[in-house]
């Protein structure tokens, strides 16, 4: 059962706007959540992150939000640049006995339209 | 420069044979993590290892082996065991301790034909 969820396979957004990626989670042992850039044949590249102590998490264009009651977090980027265009996964991280595994949801295609 | 390489970058081999994955880190990192990609899903993991000389099953472990003699090389094993080998291969590793930011190699995709 997929305990990470991106229900947007894509997005298109217009340059100099706004992009919203969502991501909903299912586990409330989830403590830390990310977000990744991908390429096709790349390894997803790390962009932010936020400690479930948090609700907010600010870098630069990117922006991660998470509602722990609704288990919700999403991604905006702002202002959008064609050179956002990859796959974003969103994922979460959980402690156990045997170490941290890492949960991913199936990724949203971002297209930045110039 | 700091960082995780996967190698080969593309791999085929005819069904049946066995065939190991490269991945080195030099970051220093005590815990690393094999995934599996295929297109319309996500990342799934197959083994992960915190320490050397331990590891972990992953969700989709059933036909692949891995190993962990030294700290900065986590090679997989795909076997004739595998039903569906053909993917994405995706190495990743952390540091254990501070934050929980795991860092990708380039990946391996491999074709069984």
């Amino acid at each position: 059962d997929q305990q990470v969820k991106q229900n947007s396979p894509s997005l298109s957004v217009q340059e100099g706007r706004i992009s919203i990626l969502n991501c909903d989670y299912t586990n409330s042992m989830f403590d830390y959540f990310l977000w990744y850039k991908k390429y096709p044949a790349e390894g997803p590249t790390f962009l932010i992150s936020i400690s479930s102590i948090k609700d907010k998490n600010e870098d630069g264009r990117f922006t991660v939000f998470l509602n722990k009651s609704a288990k919700h977090l999403s991604l905006h980027i702002v202002p959008s640049q064609p050179g956002d265009s990859a796959v974003y996964f969103c994922a979460a991280s959980a402690h156990l006995n045997t170490g941290n595994q890492f949960y991913f949801g199936t990724g949203t295609s971002l297209t930045v339209i110039p | 420069d700091g960082g995780i390489t996967q190698s080969p970058k593309y791999l085929f081999r005819k069904e049946g044979q066995n065939v190991t994955l490269s991945c080195e880190q030099n970051l220093n990192h005590d815990a690393m993590y094999w995934y599996r990609q295929d297109p319309g899903q996500g990342l799934r993991l197959i083994y992960y290892s915190q320490i050397v000389n331990d590891f972990q099953k992953g969700d989709i472990a059933e036909g692949y082996s891995v190993s962990r003699e030294k700290k900065e090389s986590f090679p997989l094993t795909v076997t004739s065991a595998q039903k569906n080998p053909t993917a994405f291969y995706l190495c990743a590793s952390r540091m254990t301790g501070g934050t929980d930011t795991q860092y990708f190699g380039p990946g391996t995709r491999l074709t069984v034909l």
